[in-house]
């Protein structure tokens, strides 16, 4: 089944510095999410992104956050300036279209702000 | 707004049992409902949808999922559970056009 894949797999900054989080969704997809989970807690939707640009986003997803697709196959996500309530499980997921399919998931990116 | 539920952190169960992982949900208009599992250190992956059609659904590794719109659940169910079904379980709604949520989780245990 194709994957979703997500580097790396840890990330570990200091507060206040910038941290990049990639993506590459499976190849025919056009829909592309983040979402995160704080140990113990559920996992909540960040931000979904469609035709390049932001289709909706949720009340995490502040100024310090943004995301790219900038070359056709990756996503990313960016923090800006990273807080010690930042540290968390982020996943990506993609889908292929907009109705009733399956979001695909990618194994998630461990980030730990000290 | 939408939400989903989940009301028990942990079901523990004996091998061999019958399992049942419960989540209720709100959604406006109708519901597209999903199962996820996560394995420790793993991403979600899909066990099983909802559209429309019958309300109980099959999916992978022998569990299936009872649509009830009166009660809006959508209860996780396998007739015997497994030592290997133990994981973290996410149940996730979303209408038409809308972005997936979660329920918080719920933590089965299966034991020998």
């Amino acid at each position: 089944e194709p994957e979703v894949t997500q580097t790396p797999s840890h990330q570990v900054t200091q507060m206040g510095q910038e941290v990049i989080l990639r993506c590459v969704p499976i190849s025919n997809h056009l829909y592309f999410y983040w979402y995160r989970q704080i140990l113990g807690q559920k996992v909540e939707f960040l931000v979904s992104f469609y035709n390049n640009e932001i289709s909706e986003k949720s009340e995490i997803f502040d100024d310090q956050f943004s995301v790219e697709r900038p070359d056709g196959s990756n996503f990313t996500l960016k923090i800006r300036s990273t807080k010690l309530e930042d540290s968390a499980m982020y996943f990506c997921a993609s889908r292929e279209n907009s109705g009733n399919e399956k979001l695909f998931f990618g194994s998630g990116t461990q980030l730990s702000v000290l | 707004a939408q939400s989903v539920a989940q009301p028990e952190d942990q079901v523990n169960v004996a091998e061999g049992n019958p399992l049942t992982v419960k989540c209720t949900y709100s959604v406006s208009g109708n519901p597209y409902l999903f199962w996820y599992v996560q394995y420790p250190n793993r991403g979600l992956q899909f066990l099983l949808k909802y559209i429309t059609g019958d309300n109980l659904v099959k999916g992978s590794y022998g569990f299936e999922a009872e649509f009830n719109k009166s009660q809006t659940s959508f209860h996780l169910k396998k007739p015997s559970a497994l030592v290997s079904d133990s994981a973290l379980y996410f149940c996730g709604a979303h209408n038409q056009g809308g972005k997936l949520i979660f329920g918080q989780g719920t933590e089965l245990s299966v034991k020998p």
